[in-house]
Order: structure tokens, then C-alpha cells, then sequence
């Protein structure tokens, strides 16, 4: 069973336009989020996190909202650029452990 | 610092064949994992070392995997015998453990195809 769900698997964006990349998850324990971004032929990188005492984190032009009481969580990126074409992940680490469980991914195209 | 070393890129093998996957963490990291990506499933935990002992490898689909730590710098994940099912792409990662939210080092990969 995915506890964490990316249902969307592809997005496309007029580049200089908002970028919104959705993520629920069912496993109310979880209290922190990460994204990563993945380039094709190359692992994953860090991209953004989020503790779960928090609602909103900023890192530029990248934002992730959190919003507890639908379990959802969404990465917002403005303005979107070329080189955000990428498949993006997010993922939530287990209790106790280092385990980080991973959604399916979504691929995000930026349309020059 | 050269990041996680994986190695080979790629491979392509007949069903039935053993093959093995090998992985350098980021020097001074003591914990390491073992990840597959599909399109079905996304990216899915085999198993993860801490100290080199495994910790957990509840993911490891069956007895056909087996993944090994000899030392802090070396991993080995071996498929034996390959099924065509075992095709996609294997990932390492390293984190320096400081606690749960360390943020993982991925490798670039191996790429498996069992034909």
C-alpha cells in the first residue's frame, strides 16, 4: 500500500508560470516531508523539506505547503524555468528509523 | 567529494544469470540504502545498513536478493537468478545519520535489464 501518493504522473507548464506539484499521504504519524528532484540518468537530489509544525517553507523560487487535516502536501514553483523539467518526489521518513517512503513521482515539463 | 559511486551504469543480462551491483557511499556517511525505481511503484526500499549491519530489508522482494556491507565504503546488492519482473533501475544512497530527517546522497544508478 502507498502511504505516500503522487497521483499525478506528468504536468506541463508554460515556462514563467506556476508550478504545482501535488503529494497525500495516509499515515498521519508522518511529521516531516522531503522533496527530491531526479534528472533523467542521474539519482535523486534534495530538493525542499517541511516539519510538520510548520505549514509553509520557502527556498526561493520553491515552496511547499502542508496542510495536516487533508494529509496533503503540494511544492509550488514560481516562476518555472527549463531546467525545472525533472520528475519530482516527495517522500516522508518513517518513525524511529531513517526509512524515507517515496511517491510514484511526477514528471514536470517546462513548455519554453 | 566524488558523491555515491555506483557502478555498472548500465546492464543487460539473460534471465537466470546472477548480477551484482556495486556501491561506494560519501566517505564519512554510516548508513547506506539500497533503493529500486519502476513506473508502478516509484522509488522502493530493498534495505538500508546502518554501521554496515543491515537494519531493515523488509523490502527485498524475495530470497533471490541478497545485498551485503563487508566494510563503510563497499556494498554489494546480488540478484540470483535474474527474472525479467527484476528489470529497472538501482539506486544507493548514503546519509551521515545525524538523526531522522538527514537527507539522503543518491548514486546515478545502475540500470538492469533482464532479458
Amino acid at each position: 500500500d502507498q502511504q505516500v501518493k503522487q497521483n499525478s504522473p506528468s504536468l506541463s507548464v508554460q515556462e514563467g508560470r506556476i508550478s504545482i506539484l501535488n503529494c497525500d499521504y495516509t499515515n498521519s504519524m508522518f511529521d516531516y516531508f522531503l522533496w527530491y528532484k531526479k534528472y533523467p540518468a542521474e539519482g535523486p537530489t534534495f530538493l525542499i523539506s517541511i516539519s510538520s509544525i510548520k505549514d509553509k517553507n520557502e527556498d526561493g523560487r520553491f515552496t511547499v505547503f502542508l496542510n495536516k487535516s487533508a494529509k496533503h502536501l503540494s511544492l509550488h514553483i514560481v516562476p518555472s524555468q527549463p531546467g525545472d523539467s525533472a520528475v519530482y518526489f516527495c517522500a516522508a521518513p518513517g518513525f524511529g528509523n531513517e526509512k524515507l517512503t517515496f511517491g510514484t513521482g511526477t514528471r514536470l515539463t517546462i513548455i519554453p | 567529494d566524488a558523491g555515491v559511486i555506483q557502478s555498472p551504469r548500465h546492464e543487460v543480462t539473460e534471465m537466470g544469470q546472477e548480477v551484482t551491483l556495486r556501491c561506494k557511499p560519501i566517505s564519512g556517511h554510516n548508513s547506506l540504502f539500497w533503493y529500486r525505481q519502476t513506473m508502478m511503484r516509484g522509488l522502493e526500499l530493498l534495505i538500508y545498513f546502518n554501521n554496515n549491519v543491515p537494519i531493515d530489508d523488509s523490502g527485498m522482494p524475495e530470497d533471490r536478493f541478497s545485498a551485503k556491507m563487508p566494510n563503510a565504503s563497499f556494498s554489494t546488492l546480488k540478484i540470483q537468478p535474474s527474472e525479467p519482473r527484476d528489470s529497472a533501475v538501482y539506486f544507493c544512497a548514503s546519509s551521515g545519520h545525524r538523526g531522522r530527517f538527514e537527507k539522503l546522497f543518491f548514486g546515478s544508478g545502475t540500470q538492469l535489464s533482464v532479458l
